[in-house]
């Protein structure tokens, strides 16, 4: 069964310093999400992407977030400036349809640690 | 604004039933159900669309009822692969692009 595949699993970065998390959506897929769940808490919704562009953001995606799909297949979240309270597992998502009515494909996550 | 749900955590025994709850104070297009066992990614039940709807799938069906706002998710037999954390997401009437608002979540403990 096809799926969504996230790399690294595990990022450590020191406070200050830029990281890029990678994933690859289903490739059928044509909706793509970022979402984000500190330790032991809620999954929380970051970003929505469709037809090469930001669809809707949450107020947690600030102007430290960008997101990109830089070829047809990757689809990317960058986090600049990494504070202490961006430590937290980013799962990346794909939907054939918008998620309203279609399930969401979860990626195994990126555990992001920030020192 | 988030769903509510309850309870937090339910500790059964193998074969016993549970039933989670999932309430939100704004009107519902659609209620998402996924499970998420320790340490991996939260994998997909059901979606519900319409008022009164009811799904199973399995020894786990759900219902909607979309003039209370809320949605119900039923576990019959429990099974030990049951256990593990049960989130509701929601998405406000108006459809648009409109990301998943998750609850808490429901721990589920199935004890042998």
């Amino acid at each position: 069964e096809p799926e969504v595949t996230q790399t690294p699993s595990h990022q450590v970065t020191q406070m200050g310093q830029e990281v890029i998390l990678r994933c690859v959506p289903i490739s059928n897929h044509l909706y793509f999400y970022w979402y984000r769940q500190i330790l032991g808490q809620k999954v929380e919704f970051l970003v929505s992407f469709y037809n090469n562009e930001i669809s809707e953001k949450s107020e947690i995606f600030d102007d430290q977030f960008s997101v990109e799909r830089p070829d047809g297949s990757n689809f990317t979240l960058k986090i600049r400036s990494t504070k202490l309270e961006d430590s937290a597992m980013y799962f990346c998502a794909s939907s054939e349809r918008r998620q309203g009515n279609s399930p969401l494909h979860f990626g195994n996550g990126t555990r992001l640690t920030v020192t | 604004q988030q769903p509510v749900q309850s309870p937090q955590a339910v500790i059964l025994r193998e074969g016993e039933d549970a039933v989670i709850n999932c309430s939100s104070s704004k009107a519902l297009y659609s209620v998402h159900w996924y499970r998420q066992k320790h340490g991996e990614a939260p994998v997909f039940l059901m979606i519900l669309l319409k008022g009164g709807e009811q799904k199973g799938h399995d020894k786990i069906s759900a219902s909607f009822n979309e003039k209370k706002q809320q949605s119900s998710l039923y576990l019959t037999a429990s099974q030990l692969s049951y256990s593990g954390t049960y989130f509701c997401g929601t998405e406000n009437s108006g459809g648009g692009a409109d990301g998943l608002t998750f609850g808490k979540g429901t721990h589920l403990i199935i004890q042998p």
